[in-house]
């Protein structure tokens, strides 16, 4: 089955610094979504990209599907951004989203 | 609109116990989803339906069952329950037409098998 793998695992920032977070994934996908797991377990969701580039405030997304990646970029950072993000595809022919295995950030004051 | 709503939000089970989780979405979705997330992990796809009377396993279905009777409702249930079954579960429904598959998630239905 597909792989989805995201980078880095874990990530500590200060309040106002910049990151990308990167989505990988092993075959052709018809949907991919982006969301941010709170700390109180939450599931907010970010983006629905498919292909292309989205932006909403602070965060943007561009997801290249024939290369087989996304990436998240979270622009000056603020401590309410800590929690884990997670990517979720639908792979070619299916209807079912398979999650990656996150990104934990954690942003400091 | 409610979105999607899960109830109840935390159970305790005995070893062998019985119990269905609720779930329900007001926003006519024709797909809905059931979740597991164990503790420091991602979410694992249970079961899923793509509407009324259609269901299908996902990677994980052993030790559960579900039905979708309506649109509205994707009720799960756990027979038998295992402390492995200890988790967080979350329901999510999409709309699933042309191709549009967004989901939206509950808040989850913290359950501790003992």
């Amino acid at each position: 089955g597909i792989q989805v793998e995201q980078s880095p695992p874990d990530l500590i920032l200060q309040e106002g610094a910049n990151s990308t977070l990167r989505c990988n994934f092993s075959d052709s996908v018809n949907n991919l979504q982006w969301f941010h797991q709170n700390p109180w377990g939450q599931l907010i969701n970010l983006f629905y990209i498919p292909s292309g580039t989205k932006q909403n405030g602070r965060l943007s997304a561009t997801t290249v599907a024939t290369e087989r990646y996304s990436l998240l970029y979270i622009s000056s950072s603020q401590t309410t951004d800590s929690g884990v993000y997670f990517c979720a595809v639908v792979p070619s022919g299916t209807y079912k989203y398979i999650f990656g295995t996150g990104t934990r950030l954690k942003v400091l004051a | 609109n409610a979105g999607v709503t899960q109830t109840p939000k935390f159970r305790i089970l005995k070893i062998g116990q019985s119990m269905t989780l609720q779930c329900a979405q007001d926003m006519n979705h024709n797909y809905m989803y059931w979740y597991r997330q164990d503790p420091g992990m991602g979410l694992k796809l249970i079961y899923y339906s793509v509407g009324a009377g259609i269901t299908d396993k996902g990677e994980v279905p052993n030790g559960y069952n579900v039905s979708r009777s309506t649109t509205e409702d994707f009720p799960l249930r756990l027979e038998l329950a295992a402390p492995s079954q200890t988790s967080v579960y979350f329901c999510a429904s999409s709309d699933g037409t042309s191709g549009h598959n967004e989901q939206f998630f509950g808040p989850g239905t913290r359950l501790t098998v003992l």
